[in-house]
Order: C-alpha cells, then structure tokens, then sequence
C-alpha cells in the first residue's frame, strides 16, 4: 500500500510568489521523521527539511516550512518567495520507526514545480 | 553537511557487459548505504541495504545475483550490474547515514550515476 501521496504531478508557480506542495502519509506507528528532498535536473537528492512525529511545532529551515497536521496525516511543504533555481522535482519522504530501530525510507511519487518569471 | 560521491556519474556500456558503480562517504563513515533506482520521471525505488562487513539486504523482486552490492570498508559501497541489458538502464543513486539509529540523521545522497546499456 501506498505510504506517501503526493497528489500534484506538477504545478507551476510565479517567481516571488509562495507554493505549496501537498503530502500526506500512512502509518500506523507513533514514532516517525517526515522529509522533504529536491531533485533538480541534475539528479542529486538536497536535503529540505524534517519533521519528526513528536515535535509539536511546524518545522522550518529559511525559505521552507512543513505544514504539519498529524491528526490529517498531512505533512506539506511550503516554499515562499519562490526563485527560479527552486524549478525541481519535489519528494516527500517518511521513516516509521520499529520496534528498535528506523525503517527504510518510503518516497512519494513526486511534485514538479516550474517557477516562471 | 555530510557529502556522499559516487563514480562514474554516468556510464554507457554494450549490453551483456558489467558495471561497476561506487558510492563513498567523504568526510563521515557510514554504516550503513542505500541503493535506489529511479527510472524518469518516477519516485527512488530502495533495491538494498549495504552493511559493513556484512552482507546486503536487498528489496523484494531485486535479482541479488544480478545486482551485486560489497560494501567492504565504512567509506565505500560499490554496486555491480552484471550482464547488463538495456532494461537495466536507468538513474543509479546511493545514500548513506552515518548514526546508527534516530530519526533525525537523514541520509546524504551521492549525486547518482546515470547508466546506458546499449
């Protein structure tokens, strides 16, 4: 079963303006990291930002925040005042957490943003 | 933060040969590494699990005879493509976490190896 849905295939978006890409996951456990990870043309994974179950507060690293809504299962990030280097794809990712270690990480299926001038 | 390389970061080869793909870790040892394939447009799919010293785990419907993965020392994992068909073509890209447990010690990835079978 699908554990990550990324529901936008695509999206595009207008330079200086703010986006946001939607995520909502599965789990059964109590413990899990959510992530968001960017994929430009160049095929390198970057590193966004992170979530973990337990912190109450919405993450957030510069021009990134996580939208998170546990009792939802939702976890979507936000990109403000979008430049024309975020046109990437976009993954949202989950670790659950077994019974005494981490599990694998799980990926959606991805969001293509184009930023336009 | 942590950098992970890998090498060739792209490879075209004859169909039957083999392919040797090496990801290290660069200023950190790992653990353990991760092995995915992305074909375009889609999301990463995990093929294995690489451990120090030990053998690899790898994913349901991954041919472990095909895909060979020796992860010899805490800095380098290497994956093997033996007897390489054009379906085999495809983005290569490994990670690699260096704490052993947490959820916060995201992975690095390498930046990927694209691989051609002709």
């Amino acid at each position: 079963a699908q554990k990550i849905t990324q529901t936008q295939p695509g999206m595009f978006v207008q330079e200086k303006e703010a986006v946001t890409l939607d995520c909502t996951y599965d789990t059964s456990d109590q413990s899990y990291g959510l992530f968001w990870y960017k994929q430009p043309s160049s095929g390198e994974m970057i590193f966004l930002i992170y979530q973990g179950s337990y912190d109450e507060q919405n993450a957030t690293e510069g021009r990134y925040s996580l939208n998170f809504q546990k009792a939802r299962k939702s976890a979507n990030l936000v990109i403000s005042a979008s430049q024309l280097g975020d046109s990437a794809m976009y993954f949202c990712a989950m670790r659950e957490r077994t019974t005494d270690s981490w599990g694998k990480f799980q990926f959606g299926a991805g969001t293509q943003v184009v930023v336009t001038p | 933060g942590a950098v992970v390389s890998q090498h060739p970061s792209w490879v075209i080869c004859k169909s039957g040969t083999s392919v040797k793909i090496e990801c290290r870790s660069l200023d950190f040892q790992a653990t353990t590494m991760f092995w995915y394939r992305q074909f375009p447009k889609q999301s990463l799919m995990l093929m294995a699990t690489s451990n120090e010293g030990s053998k690899a785990t790898y994913e349901q419907g991954v041919e472990k005879d095909k895909f060979l993965i020796n992860h010899a020392s805490l800095t380098l994992s290497t994956l093997t493509v033996t007897s390489a068909h054009p379906e085999d073509s495809s983005f290569y890209i490994c990670s690699a976490r260096d704490v052993p447990s947490g959820s916060k010690d995201t992975q690095y990835f390498g930046p990927g190896t694209r691989l051609t079978v002709l």
